[in-house]
């Protein structure tokens, strides 16, 4: 089982469409969760972080973290096609020391 | 947002040269780095950590007298690849720990483009 775990995509979604990226992780005591933003060619961009259970919101994005179920989402609302991206799920496990898990992303696209 | 640079942002090289790549957080201090390697439509792969003042930790598989890391600063972490062949040709991005504890957040720098010929 792989430690961070997103579905590859593509998740084609309308112009003014919510789009749920959704992210699953193994190890229950993991602290930190962070969402990543990725364009073709480019680095990955910090969007959001949350570190508590329930709902994170910061402009049209918002960040939602259930640890019992190990479950972690972005929700991008009104999406753009500029929001069409690799977008990284990213989760600080309970190990010690300061590395981050990366999952393979998923890729959105949204059609105008 | 934290500032991370990197420099040079894409660099050609023959064969069998070394190149050096340097990552800097502009406007904090980083005890930590991170460099990564992405090939093209591939995820993240982390190479190693560079603690500031201490060897770096490779991850499995990364050779570490072929990639060399020095973070020589707080601000100031460089990724050497020694002796590059072409399938060394990547992206390499690095990453600086911006502040402490479990709220801790990785900042990206832009990235190095590396083509070996």
């Amino acid at each position: 089982q792989k430690e961070v775990e997103q579905n590859s995509g593509p998740l084609s979604v309308p112009e003014g469409a919510i789009a749920s990226l959704n992210c699953t992780y193994s190890d229950r005591g993991s602290q930190s969760f962070f969402w990543y933003r990725q364009y073709s060619g480019k680095s990955p961009e910090l969007i959001m972080s949350i570190y508590s259970n329930g709902d994170k919101e910061d402009g049209r994005f918002t960040a939602q973290l259930n640890k019992a179920s190990q479950y972690v989402s972005l929700l991008i609302r009104d999406s753009q096609p500029s929001d069409s991206a690799t977008y990284l799920c990213a989760v600080r496990p309970n190990t010690g020391g300061f590395k981050t898990i990366f999952g393979a992303g998923t890729r959105l696209f949204v059609k105008a | 947002g934290a500032v991370v640079s990197q420099h040079p942002s894409w660099v050609i090289c023959k064969s069998g040269t070394s190149v050096k790549i340097e990552c800097r957080s502009l406007d904090f201090q980083a005890t930590t780095m991170f460099w990564y390697r992405q090939f093209p439509k591939q995820s993240l792969m982390l190479m190693a950590t560079s603690n500031e003042g201490s060897k770096a930790t490779y991850e499995q598989g990364v050779e570490k007298d072929k990639f060399l890391i020095n973070h020589a600063s707080l601000t100031l972490s460089t990724l050497t690849v020694t002796s590059a062949h072409p399938e060394d040709s990547s992206f390499y991005i690095c990453s600086a720990r911006r502040g402490s504890g479990s709220t801790d957040t990785q900042y990206f720098g832009p990235g190095t483009r590396l083509t070996v010929l």
